[in-house]
């Protein structure tokens, strides 16, 4: 199975804010990379798809980038809304795997 | 709209059974490619099992022979047969639609998730 890796594991930050979480794949899966965010008690959301792409709804400040094994999910001014967790998800593979999570928290 | 609302979970004691379901509206089951994810508590998700429109199935291989995916098109609705719980099942599991654009698939719609606690 393709293995996820997250970095960091945690990270305070402050509204207003620039944030990049990064996802590697342990082998290259092209651009098949979206992210998720999901809060307490709450069903994950798509936020970016296809390394790149952003979600209709979700604002302008999320975006991605990235391709083969490493990626970035950046926040470039932080809301408090966003304080959440993020995970990253390959879809290369049919055996899907996500990474195990960056909790974002306020400093 | 689209929607999906699963439904089943509870307490199971480890040997047991337990069949949780998604019920879909707002699009057709059939013609999709459906999946169930689960979370421990206070852990990270982790992909569990899918089925495609043509009826192909696939499982993580740490429920591979013990879980079965299937789905009733009549009743627009998502099945999985969990088989010889064990405690590390325990997780509320969500079901999830595909989205298949820009030669990619994603989850684009999730349920709200219903808890299995495996506990004799």
């Amino acid at each position: 199975d393709i293995q996820m890796t997250q970095s960091p594991s945690s990270l305070s930050a402050s509204v207003g804010d620039r944030v990049t979480i990064t996802c590697r794949a342990s082998q290259s899966i092209s651009r098949y990379l979206n992210w998720y965010q999901q809060k307490p008690g709450k069903a994950p959301k798509l936020l970016i798809y296809t390394a790149s792409g952003l979600q209709s709804g979700v604002p302008s400040r999320f975006s991605g980038s990235g391709s083969g094994t490493d990626f970035t999910l950046t926040i470039s001014s932080l809301q408090p809304e966003d304080f959440a967790t993020y995970y990253c998800q390959q879809t290369y593979s049919t055996i899907i795997t996500f990474g195990q999570g960056t909790r974002l928290e306020i400093k | 709209e689209v929607q999906l609302v699963e439904t089943g979970g509870g307490l199971i004691q480890p040997g047991g059974s337990l069949r949780l379901s998604c019920t879909a509206s707002g699009f057709t089951v059939s013609s999709n490619y459906m999946s169930w994810v689960r979370q421990a508590p206070g852990k990270g998700l982790e992909w569990v099992s899918a089925i495609y429109s043509s009826g192909s199935t696939y499982y993580a291989e740490s429920v591979k022979g013990r879980f079965t995916i299937s789905k009733d098109n009549s009743q627009n609705t998502l099945y999985l047969q969990m088989n010889s719980p064990r405690a590390e099942d325990t997780a509320v599991y969500y079901c999830a639609k595909y989205y298949y654009g820009s030669g990619n698939y994603y989850f684009d719609y999730w349920g709200q998730g219903t808890l299995v606690t495996v506990s004799s």
